[in-house]
């Protein structure tokens, strides 16, 4: 089944203890990307990735690192999280190139930072 | 900031159409409409996408004005599992998909 994997679903962590979110895709995309979500506030992009070893910040990028080192993964990796990063998470992929691309997303991963 | 502008909230009856507007008055012309949802706190999941045409598949159907300006997602048969958050967006590309806040359907029996 074509899919994109999140682990964890759901993590309670403490302030400053480094965690990482994986993601993993079976689709062979190109593209793959990170999102929070937040009452309120929609979907907001925080990295995205065209391509293994290429990546690039969206909109909310501070306190967070990725990694595309192979096509099927991106970790999202906060290095000392914070309790504003309590959020819900989700990573998705697609294919790349012009035109129309649809997204395909990860059931999400759900942060509490104490 | 959204290129789209939705209704923060639609009601339906189940068995009937929903219709949800989506205003993007400011749309290129190389730039595709998107409509996904996501129900509660799910993952958002891909409903339909058109450029200039209708487009129909077997979620939903896409109507398209013919200056590109607007367009309305149809669910002809709403049911209580189409209770959701339902998101318009135009983009050329998916480097930077900007979601919203969407149009929470609520579909009642």
């Amino acid at each position: 089944e074509a899919q994109v994997t999140q682990n964890p679903r759901y993590l309670i962590t403490v302030t400053g203890k480094k965690l990482t979110v994986t993601c993993s895709q079976n689709m062979n995309h190109e593209y793959m990307s990170w999102y929070r979500q937040d009452p309120g506030l929609g979907l907001r992009q925080i990295y995205y990735s065209m391509n293994v070893e290429v990546t690039d910040k969206g909109d909310v990028p501070e306190g967070y690192k990725v990694s595309r080192k192979e096509k099927r993964n991106f970790p999202l990796i906060l290095e000392s999280p914070s309790p504003n990063q309590t959020s819900l998470y989700f990573c998705a992929s697609s294919s790349a190139g012009a035109g129309a691309n649809v997204l395909t997303f990860g059931a999400g991963s759900r942060l509490t930072v104490l | 900031d959204a290129k789209t502008t939705q209704p923060p909230s639609m009601d339906c009856a189940e068995g009937r159409a929903a219709n949800l507007p989506c205003n993007h008055s400011t749309i290129s012309g190389n730039e595709y409409v998107y409509w996904y949802r996501q129900i509660h706190s799910q993952g958002p999941q891909y409903i339909i996408h058109g450029l200039k045409n209708n487009e129909t598949n077997e979620m939903a159907s896409l109507i398209i004005t013919e200056d590109r300006k607007s367009s309305t997602l149809i669910l002809p048969h709403a049911t209580l599992r189409d209770t959701a958050v339902y998101y318009c967006i135009v983009d050329y590309n998916t480097d930077k998909l900007i979601f919203g806040t969407g149009t929470r359907l609520q579909v009642f029996p």
